[in-house]
């Protein structure tokens, strides 16, 4: 079966602490994408990054990091030096080709709150 | 601006009203999605149209009847819902066809509460 786990439901750091949010997936396919989406509280989801199975090299894009580890199945996000515009929900999600028709498999989400 | 519009925002009904969601898209995508996002729950992926056809009806009750008539709307058809449907319904749209790694634009949703 396919699943998505995001452990932590809410996190609190206080502005510029590093903070990572953890996501753990399940899938028998060899063949398969992972997905960071951010939820800010006007309620739309944005798409923050997308990996490959065949691709583990880690990713970074400013102040957000993704550590992408086959071997534990994991696909973890870091934000270094938080900011309180970073407060939003984080979803974690898969994604897999051979599997005709299939959309994402979101999971549970974790919530993020930055104070000042 | 976003690419996905969704109306409206809102949206109080009652459990005998007959109400409908509406979606645009204005990227030019092929697919477009229903997902609902209940409290405390993952987004439940409902409806799945990939050129205007139909490709995945996640187990939804009919009570909810979505309907594409072209690739850029998407609208849901809401009749005799019950208190538990009340909801944030997201709706999404991407250029790859579905099982891709199609990257999922959304819309803000509609916040909905059955009375």
């Amino acid at each position: 079966a396919q699943k998505v786990t995001q452990a932590q439901t809410e996190i609190s750091v206080v502005e510029k602490e590093d903070v990572t949010l953890d996501c753990v997936y399940e899938t028998r396919d060899t063949t398969y994408y992972l997905f960071w989406y951010k939820q800010p509280p006007s309620g739309e989801l944005v798409f923050l990054i997308r990996r490959n199975s065949f691709d583990e090299q880690n990713e970074i894009s400013g102040r957000y990091s993704w550590n992408f580890q086959k071997s534990t199945s994991s696909f973890n996000f870091t934000i270094t030096a938080s900011q309180v515009v970073d407060s939003a929900v984080y979803f974690c999600a898969l994604s897999h080709p051979n599997q005709a028709g299939t959309a994402l498999i979101f999971g549970k989400g974790t919530t993020l709150s930055v104070s000042s | 601006e976003t690419g996905v519009t969704q109306t409206p925002r809102h949206l109080v009904m009652g459990m005998t009203n007959k109400k409908s969601l509406k979606c645009e898209q204005h990227l030019g995508h092929n697919a477009m999605y229903w997902y609902k996002q209940s409290a405390k729950k993952p987004l439940e992926l409902m409806f799945v149209y990939n050129f205007k056809e139909q490709t995945e009806n996640n187990s939804v009750p009919s009570r909810f009847s979505p309907e594409c008539p072209n690739s850029s709307h998407l609208f849901l058809h809401l009749h005799t819902l019950q208190p538990e449907d009340s909801a944030l319904y997201l709706c999404a749209s991407s250029q790859d066809r579905p099982g891709t790694g199609e990257k999922l634009f959304f819309g803000s949703g509609t916040q909905l509460s059955v009375l």
